[in-house]
């Protein structure tokens, strides 16, 4: 089956601080990634949809120049969450499309962030 | 707007017997999915079972199943011959009729299965 992953599984970084978060696609090309945000015993809250060479969508109220998505390449989607703060700290996790013309959405293991 | 509502934030089942987790949606649209997911404590989120909003049969797979009541809005997963391992998180979400391709879910049910 299809595989997503994320690397680092967790951080921890200092307030004022950036941090990059990877999802990568292992067997597959994806066209659209997803990344979600998950506080602690809440929902999956969509962030943004990152398509590859374009501009990511984000949801409202998301700030995007806080964070930054970054969908290089058809295997590639970054998330920064830049001058972190204690706020950020949070479960992140993206997901990626293996074929549009299909239901499946596929999961990566997660990051969990934590800004001191 | 799309919604997935999950009234119930916490669940018990005795381990081998059926347990049916609630989940409602309110949307505006002609064709839509309904996914439900697995959230284990390690927190990888792991696919269970999908509904077509034109899907005339329920859909199955293995010992999950999926009620789907179009005229209620309602897409009930039922778990047979709960396991201990079914202990976790369980999510209902539901994808719209527009080109994003993007879930919106609910927000979870926890089951415990006891021994």
């Amino acid at each position: 089956g299809a595989v997503v992953s994320q690397h680092p599984s967790w951080v921890i970084c200092k307030s004022g601080t950036s941090v990059k978060i990877e999802c990568r696609s292992l067997d597959f090309q994806a066209t659209t990634m997803f990344w979600y945000r998950q506080f602690p015993k809440q929902s999956l809250m969509l962030m943004a949809t990152s398509n590859e060479g374009s501009k990511a969508t984000y949801e409202q109220g998301v700030e995007k120049d806080k964070f930054l998505i970054n969908h290089a390449s058809l295997t590639l989607s970054t998330l920064t969450v830049t001058s972190a703060h204690p706020e950020d700290s949070s479960f992140y996790i993206c997901s990626a499309i293996v074929d549009t013309n299909s239901y499946e959405q596929y999961f990566g293991p997660g990051t969990r962030l934590t800004v001191t | 707007a799309q919604k997935i509502t999950q009234t119930q934030p916490g669940m018990f089942v005795q381990e081998k017997e059926a347990v049916t987790l609630d989940c409602t949606y309110d949307t505006s649209d002609q064709s839509y999915g309904l996914f439900w997911y697995k959230q284990p404590s390690s927190g990888e989120m792991i696919f269970l079972i999908y509904q077509g909003s034109y899907d005339e049969q329920n859909a199955t797979e293995g010992r999950y199943s999926l009620n789907f009541q179009k005229a209620r809005k309602s897409a009930n997963l039922v778990i047979s011959a709960s396991q201990l391992g079914d202990s976790a998180m369980y999510f209902c979400a539901m994808r719209g009729e527009d080109s994003s391709y993007k879930l919106i879910f609910g927000s979870g049910t926890r089951l415990l299965v006891r021994p």
